[in-house]
């Protein structure tokens, strides 16, 4: 089946520094998601990339989808202690099929 | 604006109970997910549903069951509950579009004693 992963599993950075998760599919995806979860919250949908090679920002956030459709990344710029969370991607071979999460990015940003 | 449902958002039960969580998607998606997410994991899809048709099937044991209503609402149904069903259920709803982008609950944290 479907196995999407992330690295790295754990990331601490101090308050300002970057940070970045990498997503890798063992399969091409129709479509890339992306999701934060704050401790004790559920995932909240942040951005969708569709198209190969794709890139998107979101203020500090840029996101990222691999040419070949099977890895993505995110990447904060000067990181804030409001960005800690666990971040997953989840891939979707497309139509009404279930989409995959990635095993998640766990980041803390020490002020 | 409107965000998905679920109830209740805690529950206790001993081993061996059943237990039942129920989901009001966004009004408008009529397709719902489940998900269980155990401690400093990710979250894992059980069960989809579309138009009140089981569109997908994931890791969702036997003992569990699940259904979709005329009014779009979900209800999983866990029998023999076991220690290790102890978790967060997630209920999600989507638009039917080729990008299903889906919109989580708060969640249902199961606790079996």
């Amino acid at each position: 089946g479907q196995q999407v992963m992330q690295i790295p599993q754990y990331q601490h950075v101090q308050e300002g520094e970057d940070f970045t998760t990498y997503c890798n599919s063992s399969t091409t995806l129709s479509n890339i998601q992306w999701y934060k979860q704050r401790p004790g919250g559920h995932p909240v949908f942040l951005i969708q990339l569709v198209k190969s090679g794709e890139v998107k920002k979101q203020k500090r956030l840029t996101f990222q989808f691999g040419e070949a459709k099977k890895n993505s990344s995110l990447h904060i710029t000067a990181t804030q202690t409001t960005d800690v969370g666990t971040y997953f991607c989840a891939g979707s071979s497309g139509g009404y099929q279930k989409v995959t999460f990635g095993t998640g990015t766990k980041l803390q940003v020490i002020p | 604006a409107a965000g998905v449902i679920q109830s209740p958002r805690h529950l206790i039960k001993e081993k061996r109970e059943t237990a039942t969580l129920k989901c009001y998607p966004i009004p408008r998606h009529d397709t719902v997910y489940w998900y269980q997410q155990g401690p400093g994991q990710d979250p894992q899809f059980l069960i989809s549903f579309y138009e009140k048709m089981q569109s997908d099937k994931g890791s969702i044991p036997d003992r569990f069951s699940a259904q979709q209503f005329s009014d779009y609402h979900s209800e999983l149904n866990m029998s023999s509950l076991e220690l290790g069903d102890s978790a967060l259920y997630f209920c999600a709803s989507s638009l039917p579009t080729l990008t299903n982008t889906q919109y989580f609950g708060p969640g249902t944290r199961l606790t079996v004693l």
